[in-house]
């Protein structure tokens, strides 16, 4: 089963739209961390936000936001305001502290493209 | 100043060859990865080290095999390359059983011919 799900492969939005990505997790571990990376075009992958399983608000940076619903194992990432670079590969990732590779887990990604 | 470099940026090879990619940090962080990302673009985690602990994701070839000479450094070494080893390999590194974002290397994009 997958630990990370990603339903969205692609998305097109109107520039200054706010975006929702979507991602729902699947973990028994009662600790653990939910990341979103931004990969551009150029191939680096940008860290943006970070919710661990234990706080009680919705983490935001900036114009990024976490939609944390812990009941519905969902971790969604809001974009307000939308931007020509926001353009990119998004990923949403877990962090098990507890077992495995001590890595993150992705999802498969969703190709977010802004329209001007 | 770069906080995870990669070398080579890109490695084109034949098959059957034996190369390694190097990883450097200068976070001071305790654990560094490697992650390899398919041509679909999927992620996906191929080792954790720390100076004390490997750990080796189980579907990982035994080809592939990461040698670290100092804590800053995790270099990625892989035998008898295959083509389906083609893909993007990234270096991470974070501190160990943290929350903490783990910070990625630029990437190396490998070829195999």
């Amino acid at each position: 089963a997958q630990k990370i799900t990603q339903t969205q492969p692609g998305m097109f939005v109107q520039e200054k739209e706010a975006v929702t990505l979507d991602c729902t997790y699947d973990t028994s571990d009662p600790s653990y961390g939910l990341f979103w990376y931004k990969q551009p075009s150029s191939g680096e992958m940008i860290f943006l936000i970070y919710q661990g399983s234990y706080d009680q608000q919705n983490a935001t940076e900036g114009r990024y936001s976490l939609n944390f619903q812990k009941a519905r194992k969902s971790a969604n990432l809001v974009i307000s305001a939308s931007q020509l670079g926001d353009s990119a590969m998004y990923f949403c990732a877990m962090r098990e502290i507890g077992g495995g590779a001590d890595g993150l887990t992705f999802g498969k990604g969703t190709h977010l493209i802004i329209q001007p | 100043d770069t906080a995870v470099s990669q070398t080579p940026k890109y490695l084109v090879t034949q098959m059957g060859n034996d190369k390694s990619i190097k990883c450097e940090q200068n976070l001071g962080h305790d654990t560094m990865y490697w992650y390899k990302q398919d041509s679909k673009k999927f992620l996906k985690i191929m080792f954790s080290y720390n100076n004390k602990e490997l750990i080796i994701n189980e579907t990982v070839p035994n080809r592939f095999s990461p040698k670290s000479p100092d804590k800053a450094h995790l270099n990625l070494h892989i035998n008898s390359l295959e083509l389906g080893d083609s893909a993007v390999y990234f270096c991470a590194s974070s501190h160990r059983g943290s929350y903490n974002e783990q910070f990625f290397g630029p990437g190396t994009r490998l070829t195999v011919l």
